[in-house]
């Protein structure tokens, strides 16, 4: 199956500072990637849709001057928590998809990041 | 609105016996696709079934089988002779298939396969 990596696994910064996390989809072009969030024991919440080349389409009531989402290629987009608080500290999940030999249009998940905000 | 819903939070099956793990979904939308999904406690997300909302037949992947009732809106998932490696949180999910294939969870159910 195709092949998503995230980097950082694990990241914890000072409060204030900024994180990119990136997301790759490895063996496929990914024209959409989704980005998660899901704090402790809890589903999965959809920030944001990013489609290669244009803006991100964030959900209702995530901030997207706090979170940054760029998506330049096929294969890679990133997402940056601007001046982290410890209330952002939480699993980051990525996923993309693939137009093209999807027969059911799925979406292929990151191993996470987990960001804790000291 | 779409929305998902899981209403066991937390589920027990002795090792060996088969468990069903509900799922209801609410959806405005003719076409979209329902998934389930394992997440064991290193955080990384397992696709297990699929099935689309115009599939007649129930999906089955090995162990597991999806009980889809399109009239009722339910996807209930169904392990069979559960294992020890079974025990985790398993999310019912299901993608839009109009404005970007957007995919929504529900809760979780979170699954104690006992020895």
């Amino acid at each position: 199956g195709a092949v998503v990596s995230q980097h950082p696994s694990r990241v914890i910064c000072k409060s204030g500072t900024s994180v990119k996390i990136e997301c790759r989809s490895l063996d496929f072009q990914a024209t959409t990637m989704f980005w998660y969030r899901q704090f402790p024991k809890q589903s999965l919440m959809l920030m944001a849709t990013s489609n290669e080349g244009s803006k991100a389409t964030y959900e209702q009531g995530v901030e997207k001057d706090k979170f940054l989402i760029n998506h330049a290629s096929l294969t890679l987009s990133t997402l940056t928590v601007t001046s982290a608080h410890p209330e952002d500290s939480s699993f980051y999940i990525c996923s993309a998809r693939s137009p093209t030999g999807n027969r059911n249009n799925e979406q292929f998940f990151g191993p996470g990041t987990r960001l804790t905000v000291l | 609105a779409q929305k998902i819903t899981q209403t066991q939070p937390g589920m027990f099956v002795q090792e060996k016996e088969a468990v069903t793990l509900d799922c209801t979904y609410d959806t405005s939308d003719q076409s979209y696709g329902l998934f389930w999904y394992k997440q064991p406690s290193s955080g990384e997300m397992i696709f297990l079934i699929y099935q689309g909302s115009y599939d007649e037949q129930n999906a089955t992947e090995g162990r597991y089988s999806l009980n889809f009732q399109k009239a009722r809106k339910s996807a209930n998932l169904v392990i069979s002779a559960s294992q020890l490696g079974d025990s985790a949180m398993y999310f019912c999910a299901m993608r839009e298939d109009t404005g970007g294939f957007k995919t929504i969870f529900g809760a979780g159910t979170r699954l104690f396969v006992k020895a």
